[in-house]
């Protein structure tokens, strides 16, 4: 079945750690992005790509970084410059093409605690 | 900036219906709106295009007033599969791909 991983699911670090989190997808999605969502609030763009080595920063990108060398990963990597970075992290995937839908896939979600 | 989206949070009976609005600062060329149940995944419902026709399937719709700069969410004869926070989501330029979600609506649909 073709979708989205996002793994670790949940995942717990000290203060002052890099983490990656990781994103695949086996979709043949052109276009892959990163949100952030807090308790109670909406979805915050961090990072977004629509190519290969290519990528546009979002919202609130300060404190993340992301690599775009497959098409079908983009991970992304909370610095220990996130000033608070314990959140519910999103991972989407769509092709760019409105006229069918351009609709967004997303994963399940990786959930990061710092400690 | 996020577009706003209202009611913030409402709570309806079976068979009532709701309307959920969000609203946008800059123009708007596409809304998604999605529908996340807690601890899953946004899902996805319709996309309304600029220049293109109110949407819907079964008893959800949506509008898209480009002049207002706003997108408008029909839930009609709500269920209890309704329940769940509802976002709205926006491209303001053609060709960037960059969707920026709303604030959220939060919808409880009681027996």
């Amino acid at each position: 079945d073709g979708g989205i991983t996002q793994s670790p699911k949940y995942l717990f670090r000290k203060e002052g750690q890099n983490v990656t989190l990781s994103c695949e997808q086996n979709l043949n999605h052109d276009a892959m992005y990163w949100y952030r969502q807090d308790p109670g609030q909406g979805l915050r763009l961090i990072y977004y790509s629509q190519i290969v080595n290519d990528f546009q920063k979002g919202d609130i990108a300060e404190g993340y970084s992301v690599s775009r060398e497959k098409k079908e990963s983009f991970p992304l990597t909370v610095t220990s410059a996130q000033k608070n970075p314990t959140a519910f992290y999103l991972c989407a995937s769509s092709i760019l093409d409105r006229v069918n839908t351009g609709e967004l896939f997303f994963g399940e979600g990786s959930r990061l605690t710092v400690l | 900036q996020q577009p706003v989206q209202s009611p913030q949070a409402v709570i309806l009976r079976e068979g009532e219906d709701a309307v959920i609005n969000c609203s946008s600062s800059k123009a708007l060329y596409s809304v998604h709106w999605y529908r996340q149940k807690h601890g899953e995944a946004p899902v996805f419902l319709m996309i309304l295009l600029k220049g293109g026709e109110q949407k819907g399937h079964e008893k959800i719709s949506a509008s898209f007033n480009e002049k207002k700069q706003q997108s408008s969410l029909y839930l009609t004869a709500s269920q209890l599969s309704y329940s769940g926070t509802y976002f709205c989501g926006t491209e303001t330029t053609s060709g960037t791909y960059k969707y920026i979600f709303g604030t959220g609506t939060r919808l409880k649909v009681l027996a």
